[in-house]
């Protein structure tokens, strides 16, 4: 069984804070991985992607991939309250089985 | 706009009576999905299609059926639904390998 394991939080930063997102799965043979936002009631949109290990930035956005140890990370620098919101790990394998992590429910606080 | 869509947006029916869940997409994407999403869980991974190739999951109850009849448009048949379907169902398109676009979902409920 393949799995994609979060931590469900919720976690909670100040305004302005770092928020760090951690997600591990379990399919050696996965090929690229994803960070979603969702709202309650919408669909998840993406926020990051990344195919190869080491780190990738977007704006306030990291990605940080190590598959030695099957571990996807994901930094927020200068969280906002519109960061708030259930962030969702998603693992592709070379099957196209896009997988996804419960996620982890994020609150900015001002 | 190149997009994915999905209809209805809300879906009302009654225990045991059939329901077919309807999505399209003008992205011309070869992969296309149908995920089930319960309230403040992971969306669980009910089929997908590499073109015209099924991949069922191995824990899909039965009860639900997908055709493909081309590549623009996908179906979510649900024969018997019963309260535990209640559910957004989220239709989603990718080239392989690559990023998810996902419509605005269907809500089911079951009454």
């Amino acid at each position: 069984q393949k799995e994609v394991e979060q931590n469900s939080g919720p976690l909670s930063v100040p305004e302005g804070a770092i928020a760090s997102l951690n997600c591990t799965y379990s399919d050696r043979g996965s090929q690229s991985f994803f960070w979603y936002r969702q709202y309650s009631g919408k669909s998840p949109e993406l926020i990051m992607f990344i195919y190869s290990n080491g780190d990738k930035e977007d704006g306030r956005f990291t990605a940080q991939l190590n598959k030695a140890s099957q571990y996807v990370s994901l930094l927020i620098r200068d969280s906002q309250p519109s960061d708030s919101a259930t962030y969702l790990c998603a693992v592709n394998s070379d099957n196209n089985d896009m997988r996804f992590g419960a996620g982890t429910r994020l609150t900015v606080k001002p | 706009d190149a997009m994915v869509i999905q209809n209805p947006r809300y879906q009302v029916t009654q225990f045991g009576k059939p329901v077919t869940l309807s999505c399209s997409q003008t992205l011309n994407h070869n992969v296309m999905y149908w995920y089930q999403q319960k309230s403040s869980q992971a969306p669980k991974l009910l089929f997908h299609y590499y073109d015209k190739d099924f991949n069922n999951e191995a824990d899909t109850p039965d009860n639900f059926q997908s055709r493909r009849p081309n590549t623009s448009f996908c179906f979510l048949d649900i024969r018997s639904p019963g309260l535990g379907d209640a559910a957004m169902y989220l239709c989603a398109t990718s080239l392989r390998w690559e990023k998810l676009f996902f419509g605005s979902g269907t809500q089911l409920s079951v009454l």
